[in-house]
């Protein structure tokens, strides 16, 4: 079975732009979470999509936002990027996103701000 | 929300055990823990989960005391493909998943 894919891998943006990233979830699975992770602040949760709905969101500006489809595939777009946006961005998938569910993590989306 | 502490690093070698304790002292009555582990610019992967007593799977054993106040991941026979970041979350029981990340403990396994 696939694991979880984020594309792209890297990003480079400069700062004012907006960057979409992807996440395709392992087959089956509805729930998908997002974290960003930097050397500061560490991994941090930023929002969770179950069923095309945000089930669960982080604390986190309103430039950070997301959406998923029918087939629980999900994006999450930042506007008006900022150096402080620069991060590892981990997409994390699981059945139905409950307690015992296992959170399966992709590989990662590294964007670099400039 | 239950915090977590739980030691900044760690150093072995191979083949010993190595036990990583983390203390949760506000854990609620319904929370469970869970550990993953990290390698470099790869995202966290699951090891073990549990509620109370002790959790064992392939990789790694988990104790539970009874106040539930704190958590020992157990490594047995480490080897330098263990060296990475580890994680102990309290995993809050509700709808939906929000996994809140602690610091980690940093293990470097040495020949």
């Amino acid at each position: 079975k696939a694991g979880v894919t984020q594309t792209p891998r890297y990003l480079i943006k400069t700062r004012g732009q907006q960057v979409t990233l992807s996440c395709s979830p392992i087959s089956g699975h509805r729930s998908v979470s997002w974290y960003q992770q930097t050397p500061g602040q560490g991994l941090q949760f930023l929002f969770e999509y179950f069923s095309e709905t945000q089930r669960n969101k982080g604390n986190f500006p309103g430039r950070f936002s997301g959406r998923q489809f029918s087939n629980s595939r999900s994006e999450m777009n930042v506007s008006t990027l900022e150096l402080g946006d620069s991060a590892l961005y981990l997409c994390a998938s699981s059945l139905e996103g409950t307690t015992t569910d296992t959170q399966y993590f992709g590989p990662g989306t590294r964007l670099t701000v400039l | 929300l239950a915090k977590t502490t739980q030691p900044i690093s760690m150093d072995s070698y191979e083949g010993q055990e190595v036990n990583i304790t983390c203390s949760h002292n506000n854990i609620a009555t319904n929370d469970y823990i869970t550990w993953y582990q990290q390698f470099p610019s790869q995202g966290p992967r699951f090891i073990i989960q549990g509620y109370k007593t002790k959790v064992t799977n392939e990789v790694a054993s988990l104790f539970i005391p009874a106040d539930r106040k704190s958590s020992t991941l157990s490594l047995p026979r480490v080897s330098l493909s263990d060296t990475a970041v580890y994680y102990c979350l309290v995993v809050l029981n509700q709808a939906g998943t929000a996994l809140i990340f602690g610091k980690g403990t940093t293990l470097s396994v040495s020949s």
